[in-house]
């Protein structure tokens, strides 16, 4: 049973351009998060996704940031008109139902603005 | 506002001995809590956890601990081991919740 996957695993961006993140959750599992980390930080959570709808995004920036889970496909992470802050590893996760809280991750993407 | 901390950011013993990580949370409402663990280059991985109608839960050479007085989780390791050597998170959350809140962590060190 294949975990959470990722990718790419390394994003390497200008300023300006866009950044997409793709999350696959594990088979059968249809809730995904995603959380962002700084170095030698904690994670931060960003969004919560359902099939084809945002639970929660009270921790995405308000501008630039768009989450999505469309009923087929990987759950994407789009940043667009990327900055430097921006730099940081995300992380998504995935868990069968909310109340279960166990949440999987993923290995990461790993952006860095230049 | 919520915050799980961490007592010690980096811990370091001695292979073979036993390693106890501390954390600190001020959620009342929480009730669910999770220790993960983290190498580096990798996602945090899923170590053991407790909710809030448990003093205490045991793994595999891992034991958590929760005071709900106090508002304080521990982590202890048995036996520790080079493997060990990660970042270890606690992190919390409720019943029905998805907003995991996760602490800043503390880095273990594993010395031969």
């Amino acid at each position: 049973n294949a975990g959470v996957m990722q990718n790419p695993r390394h994003l390497v961006r200008r300023r300006g351009q866009e950044a997409r993140l793709r999350c696959s959750p594990m088979k059968g599992h249809s809730h995904v998060y995603w959380y962002r980390q700084l170095p030698e930080e904690g994670l931060k959570f960003m969004v919560y996704l359902q099939k084809e709808n945002i639970i929660d995004e009270s921790g995405m920036p308000k501008e630039r940031f768009s989450a999505e889970f469309p009923k087929e496909g990987p759950s994407i992470l789009r940043i667009q008109q990327v900055v430097r802050g921006d730099s940081a590893a995300y992380f998504c996760a995935s868990s069968p139902r909310p109340e279960t809280d166990t949440q999987y991750f993923g290995p990461g993407t790993r952006l860095t603005v230049l | 506002g919520e915050s799980v901390g961490l007592h010690l950011p980096t811990l370091s013993v001695q292979e073979g001995d036993n390693s106890i990580i501390n954390c600190a949370y001020s959620n009342s409402a929480s009730d669910y809590f999770i220790w993960y663990k983290q190498e580096s280059g990798k996602g945090p991985q899923f170590i053991i956890d407790i909710r809030s109608n448990m003093d205490k839960r045991q793994g595999q050479r891992v034991t958590v601990l929760l005071n709900k007085t106090v508002k304080h989780l521990s982590l202890q390791i048995a036996a520790t081991q080079p493997g060990d050597s990660a970042v270890y998170f606690c992190a919390e959350s409720h019943t029905g919740g998805f907003k995991t809140i996760f602490g800043a962590g503390t880095r273990l060190f594993v010395k031969a």
